[in-house]
């Protein structure tokens, strides 16, 4: 029992790149998220899921696309990497909302 | 809307003192509260919640946090702080309307030796 996986750890793009953060849980969890963490901000929610087929927007939604095919995988994808998305992103799965959301460990992004 | 405010970037207590972490949330309807605690360079954990039922929630690690509706706070506790709970400690709220959770900017807990 894996948890929640996110690949990669560590990613540097130039401005105007795309790239896919993966995002892979082995809990049957029908709910999740992703989350940006930025000194000073917290965590901002950018994408959520509440089951495979169906997301929606959180906070923080601008530059992001999210697809949820399958109950375990929620790629997020950067469609022009921007400076402004330097930052550290998590990835979180739970049973339901109102549920314990376990994170996996973060992948850290640099935009040059 | 939702909301959550911790007023504190930092809260400094001596081990063995008794710890308080602050936290005032804003909802419409019902409030589904939580705690979560980031050590450096890991991914976050959770502490406890607050879904309904008793207002003092007993959570992992020794901490517990107390409900109250009137003042709409979910302040996080510990009655001897340790060390090693130096870490990074975020509130987060769901309103009953709402399928997502909103956090706080996080309180950085230092507990000086």
């Amino acid at each position: 029992n894996a948890g929640v996986t996110q690949t990669p750890k560590f990613q540097v793009l130039k401005t105007g790149q795309s790239m896919t953060l993966q995002c892979a849980q082995d809990m049957n969890h029908e709910y999740m998220s992703w989350y940006r963490q930025d000194p000073g901000m917290g965590l901002r929610l950018i994408h959520y899921s509440v089951g495979a087929g169906i997301t929606d927007q959180g906070e923080v939604p601008n530059g992001y696309n999210v697809s949820r095919s399958t109950t375990e995988d929620f790629p997020l994808r950067l469609l022009s990497a921007a400076p402004s998305q330097t930052s550290v992103y998590f990835c979180a799965s739970s049973r339901g909302v109102s549920e314990t959301q376990y994170f996996g460990p973060g992948t850290r992004l640099l935009v040059l | 809307a939702q909301s959550v405010a911790q007023p504190e970037d930092q809260v400094n207590v001596a081990e063995g003192n008794p710890l308080t972490v602050k936290c005032t949330y804003s909802v419409s309807g019902n409030p589904y509260l939580f705690w979560y605690v980031q050590y450096p360079n890991r991914g976050l954990q959770f502490l406890l919640k607050y879904i309904t039922g008793d207002n003092l929630v007993k959570g992992s690690y020794g901490f517990e946090a107390e409900f109250n509706k009137s003042q709409t706070s979910f302040h996080l506790k510990k009655p001897s702080a340790l060390v090693s709970d130096s870490a990074l400690y975020f509130c987060a709220v769901r309103d009953e309307g709402y399928q997502k959770v909103t956090f706080g900017t996080g309180t950085k807990l230092q507990v000086i030796p």
